[in-house]
């Protein structure tokens, strides 16, 4: 079974352009959520998608949106883009509505992206 | 606000010896606990998990503990092997997981 794939692995934008990024799940799985690396702040929550809806959201700001498709794949747009977005995007898939017991997230090797 | 601390950013043990990593939480809504383990260019992967009704699991070398009343996590590692060098992080699960900043492990052989 393949697992979650990112692309684009690397991405360098300059200041105030717009990103997507894209996220397909393990087969199977309907629920995507996405994280923000970064040194020192470990894993941050940014939202989660299940059957398109988005169900959670972290704390940043709506220049961070997302959305998934019917096929689960999902995407995830930063726009005005800031330094400090400099980060990996990690993105990870799950079978069931949120992350329970027997359903853990299974992540994808991320989108390196580094703004300058 | 940070609902699940890592607070060493490191840890380093010889190999063979025990590891102990350790992780709290100030959510007491969470209801499972998981560890995921890192290596450098790649996603975190699942280490091992334990539901709030349990306070101790066991996966081969690995066992995680939970102490819900001083809302503690500890993941211990007996033996220690370098292949076990990698960034460690707790995460816990209520609607959504949060996870802590990580921990670097090093064993050195």
């Amino acid at each position: 079974k393949a697992g979650v794939t990112q692309t684009p692995r690397y991405l360098i934008k300059t200041r105030g352009q717009q990103v997507t990024l894209s996220c397909s799940p393990i087969s199977g799985h309907r629920s995507v959520s996405w994280y923000q690396q970064t040194p020192g702040q470990g894993l941050q929550f940014l939202f989660e998608y299940f059957s398109e809806t988005q169900r959670n959201k972290g704390n940043f700001p709506g220049r961070f949106s997302g959305r998934q498709f019917s096929n689960s794949r999902s995407e995830m747009n930063v726009s005005t883009l800031e330094l400090g977005d400099s980060a990996l995007y990690l993105c990870a898939s799950s079978l069931g509505p949120a992350p329970g017991y027997n359903s853990p997230l299974h992540f994808g090797n991320g989108t390196r992206l580094t703004v300058t | 606000d940070q609902q699940v601390k890592q607070n060493s950013p490191s840890l380093s043990v010889q190999e063979g010896r025990i590891s102990i990593l350790n992780c709290d939480y100030t959510n007491s809504m969470f209801d499972y606990f998981l560890w995921y383990k890192k290596y450098p260019a790649e996603g975190p992967t699942f280490l091992i998990s334990i539901s709030s009704i349990k306070d101790k699991n066991e996966d081969g070398r690995f066992t995680v503990f939970l102490n819900k009343s001083a809302k503690h996590l500890s993941l211990h590692i007996v033996p220690s092997q370098p292949g076990d060098s990698a960034v460690y992080f707790c995460a816990a699960s209520e609607a959504d997981m949060r996870f802590g900043a990580g921990t670097r492990l090093t064993v050195k052989p």
